[in-house]
């Protein structure tokens, strides 16, 4: 079955203490990205992979890594979590020029 | 950059009805353009997509129209069920070269009322 897989799916830390969200997609996709999802605030792309070992800033970067050493795994680094990062997160994968699949999401609370 | 705007951001409709959701964007170069619904809770799902070279696309109660020269395109379901309640959002997307880079609008939620 095509998917797209995150881990954890609802992870609560503190501030400060480095932590990272894993993404994985079996479709063989050379796009990936990370996306957080805010009330009111729509779908912000974080950063994206065009394949491996190329990434990307996308709108929101500040306070995240990313690393693309393998074509199925995209993991979302942040190296020192604040209240402010507190949201859910989507990780997605796409070949050009069609469909995006979303990972199931990941619900972030920074306390 | 790229830019895309969506509106209504809420639209509240009676059973039956129809409901159309409105999008533009600021790429001509555009030429890829998906609309996704997040039910609560849930990951966004592709329900119908539109290239550049069609001018409309119909699956069922959900179409979606094209107009390349005004830079808009649009979603429309009728006969709506409490079911098509959600958030929508629409996307734009240029193919060409490598960057794959999908555009999303702010999102509409959609309210249908029983």
């Amino acid at each position: 079955e095509a998917q797209v897989t995150q881990n954890p799916r609802y992870l609560i830390t503190v501030t400060g203490k480095k932590l990272t969200v894993t993404c994985s997609q079996n479709m063989n996709h050379e796009y990936m990205s990370w996306y957080r999802q805010d009330p009111g605030l729509g779908l912000r792309q974080i950063y994206y992979s065009m394949n491996v070992e190329v990434t990307d800033k996308g709108d929101v970067p500040e306070g995240y890594k990313v690393s693309r050493k393998e074509k199925r795994n995209f993991p979302l680094i942040l190296e020192s979590p604040s209240p402010n990062q507190t949201s859910l997160y989507f990780c997605a994968s796409r070949t050009y020029g069609y469909e995006q699949y979303f990972g199931p999401g990941t619900r972030l609370t920074v306390t | 950059g790229e830019n895309v705007e969506q509106h209504p951001s809420t639209l509240s409709v009676q059973e039956g009805d129809s409901a159309v959701i409105k999008c533009t964007y600021s790429d001509s170069a555009s030429n890829y353009f998906p609309w996704y619904k997040q039910e609560l809770g849930k990951r966004p799902q592709l329900i119908i997509d539109i290239r550049s070279n069609v001018g409309e696309k119909k699956d069922q109660r959900i179409a979606v129209t094209l107009n390349k020269t005004a830079k808009h395109f649009s979603l429309h379901i009728t006969e709506t069920q409490p079911e098509d309640s959600a958030v929508y959002f629409c996307a734009a997307s240029i193919t060409r070269g490598n960057t794959g880079k999908l555009i999303f609008g702010q999102g509409t939620t959609l309210q249908v009322k029983p």
